[in-house]
């Protein structure tokens, strides 16, 4: 595997259903993040985790759990959602900015998520 | 704040033709970079280029070029001799130096190249 992957690539959930997204990045990063992409809207981040610790939580619903157990993984549990939450949710990571000089992002290809 | 705009919401050219993608930043920050994504139907963002805001000097890869203008807070993005590969989403996006590892970004502009 090369670059970020992210699973399951499509995901339809009621909205009492508990499920979790995964992201791997095999790029040797420290910095990982979370985005919600609705349509029309610009990307929204959610959560920003730097060296395993979370640094940014975007005013997101507590119904959205992140974890980052290590600098490879991102999880994003889900609970009780509801159907304005249907949207891409996309994984990305990169090396965290050092003095000013800030890096690239690199993207997973998402998850498609549907909230019935 | 950070704001990035994207006009053009929808563009629609035929194969060959050259399109330009405009892009306009707000920020108070002195130093700060610029970023261009590609997103295809797939889905995935893909890194087109970094651009920090004391180097202006244009860039140029291959059939893309980029124009970027401090002194009217610009950064467009020229694609020369379009091809139906090149349909995708794209978005300009502006780093925050001062609150670490966030970016923000325009809506996206939709680019159609058609045979």
């Amino acid at each position: 595997e090369t670059g970020v992957t992210q699973t399951p690539r499509h995901l339809v959930m009621g909205m009492t259903n508990k499920k979790s997204l995964k992201c791997e990045q095999h790029l040797g990063h420290n910095a990982m993040y979370w985005y919600k992409q609705s349509a029309k809207k610009p990307l929204e981040l959610m959560f920003v985790y730097s060296l395993e610790e979370r640094v940014e939580n975007n005013s997101v619903p507590s119904r959205f759990s992140p974890e980052c157990p290590n600098s490879s993984h991102l999880f994003l549990h889900l609970h009780t959602l509801q159907p304005e939450d249907s949207a891409l949710y996309l994984c990305a990571s990169s090396q965290d900015p050092v003095a000013g000089f800030y890096n690239e992002q690199f993207f997973g290809p998402g998850t498609r998520l549907t909230v019935l | 704040a950070q704001k990035v705009t994207q006009a053009q919401t929808e563009i629609s050219v035929v194969e060959k033709e050259d399109v330009t993608l405009d892009c306009v930043y707000e920020t108070r920050d002195t130093t700060y970079y610029l970023f261009w994504y590609k997103q295809p139907p797939s889905g995935e963002l893909v890194f087109l280029i970094r651009r920090n805001s004391f180097d202006e000097q244009n860039e140029i890869s291959g059939r893309y070029s980029w124009n970027f203008q401090k002194s009217t807070s610009s950064f467009n993005f020229t694609i020369t001799a379009s091809q139906v590969v090149d349909s995708a989403v794209y978005f300009c996006a502006l780093s925050d130096t001062g609150g670490g590892n966030k970016l923000t970004f325009g809506t996206g502009t939709q680019l159609k190249v058609e045979l």
